[in-house]
C-alpha cells in the first residue's frame, strides 16, 4: 500500500507563473489536507477536502490559491501568479473515512519562486 | 495563528540520555498528536493522545496530556543518534473540525 504521493518534489517558478502541486492520497482515503511550512517554522493548515468538496478552506489565502479533489485523480493545489513569499514546503496529508484522527503525510513539494 | 508552542526550541543531548519536549496549546481539543520531521523531509506520525487520556506509551516514547494546563510532553528514552529531528505537536478540534493546528517544533540533536 503506497503512502501519500506528492509531485513534483521540487518546483521552481518565476514570479507571475503558475504552480500546480499534486497529491495522491493513500488508497482508500477520501480526506485530503494541505499544509504549508515556511522555512524554520511549523506547518499551517490551508485547506481540507473530501472527494469533490471543499470542507474547510479557512487557512487558504483568498486570492491566487485554489484547491480541488476531483472524483478521479489527485488533489491539486494551484497557485496563480506566484510571488517570492509563496516559497515554502507544501505538504499533503490524507486520512481514512472511518479513522479520521491520524493524518498520513506525503513527502512534500518544495516550491521556490525566483 | 499557531495553537501550540513547544519548548525548548532546541535541545542537544548525548546518546543514551532521555529527551523531554513540551507543548502548550490554547483552545479545547479532541486529541493531540506528535510528529517527527527529519531535515528537509516529510512528517512521520509518532503518537496520538485523546483528550480523555492522560498518558500513552509507544516503544521508547511516552506522551502525557494535562488538559487542565493545556499542555503535553513527549519523552524519548534512551535516545539514539537516529532520533535527531524536529518534533512537532499538533492539536485537533472536535466534531467536523479535523484540521491540525501546529506548534513551531523542537529541534532535537542527539550526539553520538
Amino acid at each position: 500500500n503506497a503512502g501519500v504521493m506528492q509531485n513534483p518534489r521540487h518546483l521552481v517558478r518565476r514570479r507571475g507563473q503558475e504552480a500546480r502541486l499534486r497529491c495522491s492520497p493513500m488508497k482508500g482515503h477520501s480526506h485530503v489536507y494541505w499544509y504549508r511550512q515556511l522555512p524554520e517554522e511549523g506547518l499551517k493548515f490551508m485547506v481540507y477536502l473530501q472527494k469533490e468538496n471543499i470542507i474547510d478552506e479557512s487557512g487558504m489565502p483568498k486570492e491566487r490559491f485554489s484547491a480541488e479533489f476531483p472524483k478521479e485523480g489527485p488533489s491539486i493545489l494551484r497557485i496563480q501568479q506566484v510571488v517570492r513569499g509563496d516559497s515554502a514546503a507544501y505538504f499533503c496529508a490524507s486520512s481514512y473515512r472511518e479513522n479520521q484522527e491520524t493524518q498520513y503525510f506525503g513527502p512534500g513539494t518544495r516550491l521556490l519562486v525566483l | 495563528s499557531q495553537q501550540g508552542e513547544e519548548d525548548p526550541q532546541a535541545l542537544s543531548i548525548q546518546e543514551g540520555e532521555n529527551a523531554t519536549m513540551n507543548c502548550s496549546y490554547k483552545t479545547s481539543i479532541n486529541n493531540l498528536q506528535w510528529y517527527r520531521q527529519n531535515s528537509g523531509r516529510g512528517l512521520v506520525h509518532l503518537i496520538l493522545i485523546r483528550s480523555n487520556e492522560r498518558e500513552k506509551h509507544s516503544g521508547r516514547l511516552r506522551v502525557t496530556l494535562d488538559t487542565s494546563k493545556k499542555s503535553s510532553s513527549l519523552l524519548i528514552t534512551a535516545s539514539r543518534a537516529a532520533d535527531t529531528a524536529s518534533y512537532f505537536c499538533a492539536t485537533a478540534g472536535g466534531g467536523n473540525n479535523r484540521k491540525l493546528i501546529w506548534g513551531l517544533g523542537t529541534s532535537l540533536a542527539v550526539n553520538p
